[in-house]
């Protein structure tokens, strides 16, 4: 039951370029979405969050847009650096129905300097 | 900057014995979570825990898996009788508010790789 994907599984960048990385997800019902970063042998770590009342939230070089009409969203990284290589995932839960975090199979970014 | 803190990092145990996984959530939350991701494959909802009681679990949480807050700042995942399938990282998770209509950042401890034999 893949709730939220993610259907790239790698994406390459080049430093100060942008990378934009993809999220679909198919119960209506998931009303606020989570971005989190990856780095091998770490825990996941967030980075950006939206509700479903907006459509737009930028933190400094990170911005997430979300589409619900097509249920998509994407996490724009502007401009992408070497640090930022590590698998990103996609995470969704429903508001007032616990903290369950729904999550996507995750996108590894390389950055190349 | 306070962290969640899991140990041990790495738990081999064999097929049929019982593990405890321990994790320290962030001091001032009061939600807790276990998570698994199992190698290759997405980061898996386990269970959610507040007010010393299960608030949420998913259907990966069967009878063989239980959860305590044995003191006032330790959280614990038991798995009973470990099977093959159990091998994978465990995340523990914190988190200080419930959500509700506002966002709920849940902050993720390091991970233990437990190897089932």
């Amino acid at each position: 039951d893949q709730q939220v994907k993610q259907n790239s599984p790698s994406l390459s960048v080049q430093e100060g370029r942008i990378s934009i990385l993809n999220c679909d997800y198919t119960n209506s019902m998931f009303d606020y979405f989570l971005w989190y970063k990856k780095y091998p042998a770490e825990g996941p770590t967030f980075l950006i969050s939206i509700s479903s009342i907006k459509d737009k939230n930028e933190d400094g070089r990170f911005t997430v847009f979300l589409n619900k009409s097509a249920k998509h969203l994407s996490l724009h990284i502007v401009p992408s650096q070497p640090g930022d290589s590590a698998v990103y995932f996609c995470a969704a839960k429903v508001n007032n129905a616990g903290n369950m975090l729904t999550f996507g199979g995750g996108t590894r970014l390389m950055v190349k300097p | 900057e306070p962290e969640v803190t899991q140990t041990p990092s790495h738990q081999v145990t064999q097929m049929g014995q019982e593990v405890i996984l321990r994790c320290v959530p962030i001091s001032n939350h009061l939600y807790f979570y276990w998570y698994r991701q199992i190698l290759g494959q997405k980061v898996e909802f386990l269970v959610s825990f507040y007010n010393n009681e299960i608030s949420e679990k998913s259907e990966i949480f069967d009878d063989q898996f239980s959860v305590e807050r044995p003191d006032g700042s330790n959280f614990t995942l038991k798995i009973r009788s470990t099977k093959l399938e159990d091998s994978a990282m465990y995340f523990c998770a914190s988190s200080d508010t419930s959500g509700g209509a506002s966002y709920n950042e849940q902050f993720f401890g390091p991970g233990t790789r437990l190897t089932v034999l």
